[in-house]
């Protein structure tokens, strides 16, 4: 049972450029979560979904596109790459939407 | 709207010293309160948690109780050792959404 993975741990990207972060759970979770981690604040929702084929914006979905085709897997993509997009990503998930979420260990991803 | 607000580190204390993390919160309806743990390169991890006023949520010698009242959720532990350095995250849940502090930097120094 690994909870929830997230690749790749690290990413340098030039502005512009485009990436899609992994996520995947294998805890049969259906509600999934992508948030954002900048220096000295909270976690910030970017996008959720609540079962496969389900996605909503979170707080900040502004340059971020999710896509949930499967239970498992919830992706992030980045179509332009901007340097405000400099932060560490962290995929959760959970059971219940009001339970216990489960957090993958983040990807660091720092737009130059 | 809904939002929690933390005590701001970083917090330094030595070893076997009390901890107190403060916690209050801006919610509408019954909110369930959380508090999550960070170590250094790692995600959060869920640390403890009550669903109602009154509730106290405890784990590894942390506690916390659920105060309507003063809408707070402090975190305590009565003697910190080296391995609770950390960053500690207050939040709450309406049912569908979290609701994160900014997280409290704890260092403690043998």
């Amino acid at each position: 049972n690994a909870g929830v993975t997230q690749t790749p741990k690290f990413r340098i990207l030039k502005i512009g450029q485009s990436m899609t972060l992994q996520c995947a759970q294998d805890m049969n979770h259906n509600y999934m979560y992508w948030y954002r981690q900048d220096p000295g604040m909270g976690l910030k929702l970017i996008y959720y979904s609540v079962g496969a084929g389900i996605t909503d914006k979170g707080e900040v979905p502004n340059g971020y596109n999710v896509s949930r085709s499967t239970t498992e897997d919830f992706p992030l993509r980045l179509e332009l790459a901007a340097p405000s997009q400099t932060s560490v990503y962290f995929c959760a998930s959970s059971y219940y939407p009001g339970e216990e979420q489960f957090f993958g260990p983040g990807t660091r991803l720092t737009v130059l | 709207g809904n939002s929690v607000t933390q005590m701001e580190g970083p917090v330094t204390l030595s070893e076997e010293a009390f901890l107190t993390i403060n916690c209050t919160y801006t919610a509408t309806g019954y909110p369930s309160l959380f508090w999550y743990v960070q170590y250094p390169g790692e995600g959060l991890q869920l640390l403890l948690k009550a669903t109602k006023a009154d509730d106290k949520g405890s784990n590894k010698g942390f506690e916390a109780t659920y105060r309507k009242e003063t809408t707070s959720f402090h975190l305590e532990k009565g003697s910190v050792q080296v391995s609770d350095s950390a960053v500690y995250f207050c939040a709450l849940n309406t049912g569908n959404q979290f609701y994160f502090g900014t997280g409290t930097s704890l260092t403690v120094i043998p």
